[in-house]
């Protein structure tokens, strides 16, 4: 049973574009949300989290837009740029969590063409 | 200041072989979390360690144990490899059990032969 479901899959914007990333959780218990972005050969980086309090948040040119009724939230990259080119993973977690045991979606590859 | 750090960068080793990797934690960060990452997928808990004691696991054979040391440093065992185990392993530190901001090291890439 996956607990945390991302799309698309992968995305190509041009620079300059808005790039939105959605996922969608099962678990109402979750009360953290992170996206992290993850370069070839590399770790997975925090980007930006939202806790259910609040409906959106943001950080440059990252946005987290969060649906606790509808059991989503989506990143949204302003003003893409070609370095912002990376797979993006959203997760979520709560303290009912083996312990904070993040639960990943499977990653969305971002390509932004110049 | 150091992230988290993690060795051996890469390591190759033939089916039923053991294997053990290490983690360093970010300083002053006492948590260390175990994550599987397969090709194409997202990270996947295989352990979360603090103060020397497991405080979770994911769903994980027993092959695959853990532990946590004094100056809270970390290795992930992983007995009788089999090929499904090729994988990036990734560490990632914590200021506590309780701390949800994790953050992961570049991963320790095992292929198995």
């Amino acid at each position: 049973q996956q607990q945390v479901k991302q799309s698309p899959q992968s995305l190509i914007v041009q620079k300059g574009g808005i790039s939105i990333i959605n996922c969608a959780y099962e678990n109402t218990a979750f009360d953290y949300f992170p996206w992290y972005q993850q370069f070839p050969g590399k770790g997975p980086a925090l980007l930006i989290a939202i806790r259910p309090d609040v409906s959106e948040k943001k950080e440059g040119r990252f946005t987290i837009s969060f649906n606790k009724s509808a059991k989503q939230f989506s990143l949204h990259i302003m003003d893409s740029q070609p370095g912002d080119s990376a797979t993006y993973f959203c997760a979520a977690t709560s303290s009912n969590q083996a312990g904070t045991a993040l639960i990943f979606g499977k990653g969305t590859t971002l390509s932004v063409s110049s | 200041d150091a992230g988290v750090t993690q060795s051996p960068t890469h390591l190759i080793k033939t089916r039923g072989q053991q294997v053990t990797l290490r983690c360093s934690p970010i300083s002053g960060h006492k948590s260390v979390s175990w994550y599987q990452q397969v090709l194409g997928q997202g990270p996947q808990f295989i352990f979360q360690y603090y103060e020397k004691e497991e405080r979770g696991r994911g769903n994980f054979p027993d092959r695959f144990s853990a532990r946590q040391f004094p100056n809270y440093s970390s290795e992930l065992n992983v007995n009788a490899l089999l090929l499904g185990d090729s994988a990036l392993y990734l560490c990632a530190s914590s200021f506590g059990p309780s701390s949800y901001e994790q953050y992961f090291g570049p991963g320790t890439r095992l292929t198995v032969t």
